[in-house]
Parts: C-alpha cells; sequence; structure tokens
C-alpha cells in the first residue's frame, strides 16, 4: 500500500496564477483532509471531506476550494494565488473515528 | 474554543538522557489525544492515540500518557535517531476536525 499520495512534490506560482494538488489514498479510508502547515502556526485545516460526497470548511477556507472526487481522492485548487498562501500543505485521510495518516506534503511558493 | 498548548518548544538532550515532553489541552469534550512525530520535509507520522484519563502507551522509547488537562511523552534513554518535532493533537466528541498544537521540536546529540 502506498497510503497517502501527493502531487505534486513542490511548486512555484505568480500571484493570480491557478493550480490544483492533488491528493489520492489507497486504505479505502472515508474521510479526507487538507491542511497548510506555517512556521510557529502548526497544522491548519482548510477543507475536509467526511465522506465521499460531502466537503466542509475548516479553519483557513477562504482562497481554497476542493473537490472529493471519487473515495480515493481529494483535490484542493487555488484560483488565484496569493503570496499568503506560501506554506506546506498536507492531505490526511482517516478511517470512521480513528488517527489521520498523512502525505508527504506539496511545498508551495507564491511570488 | 479547543485549543492546544506544547511545550518546550525546542529540547535539546544527550544521547541517554531521559525527559519528557508536555502537551496541554481545553476541549469541550474529548474524543481523542494524538501524538505524531514528524521529520524535516516530510509530513506527519502517527504514534500514539489516548481515549482517557489515566491511560498509557508504549512504543520503544516512547510513552505517552494522559490526564484531564494534559499528556505526556516520555523519551527514554534517547538516541540521534529520535531527534524529531512531535505534535499533539486533540478531537474534541461530535467533530471531525484535530486542533493541533505547534509542536516540540527534539534534537538529541550522541
Amino acid at each position: 500500500n502506498a497510503g497517502v499520495t501527493q502531487t505534486p512534490k513542490f511548486q512555484v506560482l505568480k500571484t493570480g496564477q491557478s493550480m490544483t494538488l492533488q491528493c489520492a489514498q489507497d486504505m479505502n479510508h472515508n474521510s479526507m483532509y487538507w491542511y497548510r502547515q506555517d512556521p510557529g502556526m502548526g497544522l491548519r485545516l482548510i477543507y475536509y471531506s467526511a465522506s465521499e460526497g460531502t466537503t466542509d470548511k475548516g479553519e483557513v477556507p477562504n482562497g481554497y476550494n476542493v473537490s472529493r472526487l471519487n473515495k480515493r481522492e481529494f483535490s484542493l485548487r487555488l484560483e488565484s494565488a496569493a503570496p499568503s498562501q506560501t506554506s506546506v500543505y498536507f492531505c490526511a485521510s482517516r478511517k470512521d473515528s480513528y488517527e489521520q495518516y498523512f502525505g508527504p506534503g506539496t511545498r508551495l511558493t507564491v511570488t | 474554543e479547543d485549543q492546544v498548548t506544547q511545550s518546550p518548544e525546542a529540547l535539546r538532550l544527550q544521547e541517554g538522557e531521559s525527559s519528557s515532553l508536555n502537551c496541554s489541552y481545553t476541549v469541550s469534550g474529548l474524543r481523542g489525544l494524538f501524538w505524531y512525530r514528524q521529520d524535516p520535509g516530510k509530513g506527519p507520522e502517527f504514534l500514539f492515540t489516548l481515549y482517557s484519563a489515566g491511560e498509557e502507551k508504549e512504543k520503544e522509547r516512547l510513552k505517552a500518557t494522559l490526564t484531564k488537562k494534559e499528556s505526556f511523552l516520555h523519551i527514554t534513554a534517547p538516541k540521534p535517531e529520535d531527534s524529531a518535532t512531535y505534535l499533539c493533537a486533540v478531537q474534541a466528541t461530535g467533530f471531525q476536525k484535530l486542533v493541533f498544537g505547534t509542536g516540540t521540536r527534539l534534537l538529541v546529540s550522541p
């Protein structure tokens, strides 16, 4: 099992450009999550999907959209990137109410 | 508002020097407290889940304990390979979300 995979690993965008971060899990988990991690701020939840077909806002959803494409895949889209969105983005998945498993992260720089 | 505070922010130990990391939390009703390890440039790696006060979990040199207000991660006779950032998170009853602390950076010198 690959666990949680994320693409791309690194990305540099100019202000105003758009992009989609991809996440997939092969553990048959129901719930999936997108976090961002910034120095001194800890992991902050952007959006989550409790089950296929549902999505909900987390703590910092502004400037982002998500799509739960199927049970395996959960994508995060930046429509018009801003320098404040420079961060490391992590996808995670969880079965029921147990622990979350994280992907390796995407390091995004917006100039 | 649910909150997690970890201390110290950074800790430097000599190999074999045991110590503890602290995670203080306030939550409306605790569903679970989670410990993760994060290496530089990688995603958090799950270590333990604790569900109720008095519970303890162990894995190699690590032991996690839980009270009604805080959790401790005890590291016994650490090795350099235990160097990492250790993250604590809580989940409130009835909620999907985890609230994370900012972590403790541990450096173990040979």
